[in-house]
């Protein structure tokens, strides 16, 4: 299957920072990336859906000034966490499909604690 | 709206035991149907789908589905379960191309010896 990566799998920063995560699909192109968002013992929740070289869609409750979504190319996304603070700590994950595709591909997944 | 319910949120089961894994379903219309296996700390990996066609949809590692559409159910099974398998398992739909996936909440399933 296509692969999908995710770097840093694991990041620790204090309050008040900004974070950025990206996500890559290595063996094909993906027209369209979703960020999801994982608490512990919980499912995944979308956040966002963004296409290649236009805006992101956010999901109701997602603020979008503070989760920004650039999604520049056909193989990656990036989910910068912007002032970061300890209520954002949570495992990101991201996916990707490639157009006319219903499977989607997930990445490995991004462990974010904020400090 | 669509939305999906995992009806166990842990099974306890010993090794070598089949399995059963509940999913239902809410949608107004036609919806394509996923498993998805999560190992801790990790990302996502697809089990098994349903498109369209036999309703009985197998995929890897063993594990089998039946799609039900009068009973909007997609219960995963498995007749032999290993300890390996110890891992949440989300059931998840969309219903069009292009579309999101909805989640339902997740099964732990753990398998013991």
């Amino acid at each position: 299957g296509a692969v999908v990566s995710q770097h840093p799998s694991r990041v620790i920063c204090k309050s008040g920072t900004s974070v950025k995560i990206e996500c890559r699909s290595l063996d094909f192109q993906a027209t369209t990336m979703f960020w999801y968002r994982q608490f512990p013992k919980q499912s995944l929740m979308l956040m966002a859906t963004s296409n290649e070289g236009s805006k992101a869609t956010y999901e109701q409750g997602v603020e979008k000034d503070k989760f920004l979504i650039n999604h520049a190319s056909l193989t990656l996304s990036t989910l910068t966490v912007t002032s970061a603070h300890p209520e954002d700590s949570s495992f990101y994950i991201c996916s990707a499909r490639v157009a006319g595709d219903r499977e989607l591909f997930f990445g490995e997944g991004s462990r974010l604690t904020v400090l | 709206a669509q939305s999906v319910t995992q009806l166990d949120s842990q099974v306890p089961v010993f090794e070598e035991a089949p399995v059963e894994l509940r999913c239902n379903y809410s949608s107004s219309v036609s919806v394509y149907l996923f498993w998805y296996v999560q190992y801790p700390n990790q990302g996502l990996q697809l089990l098994l789908k349903y498109l369209s066609g036999s309703t009985l949809v197998k995929g890897i590692n063993g594990f089998e589905a039946e799609f039900n559409k009068s009973q909007t159910s997609f219960h995963l099974r498995k007749p032999s379960v290993h300890i390996s398998d110890t891992a949440e398992y989300f059931c998840a739909i969309t219903y069009n191309q292009g579309g999101k996936l909805i989640f339902g909440q997740g099964t732990e399933l753990s398998v013991k010896p």
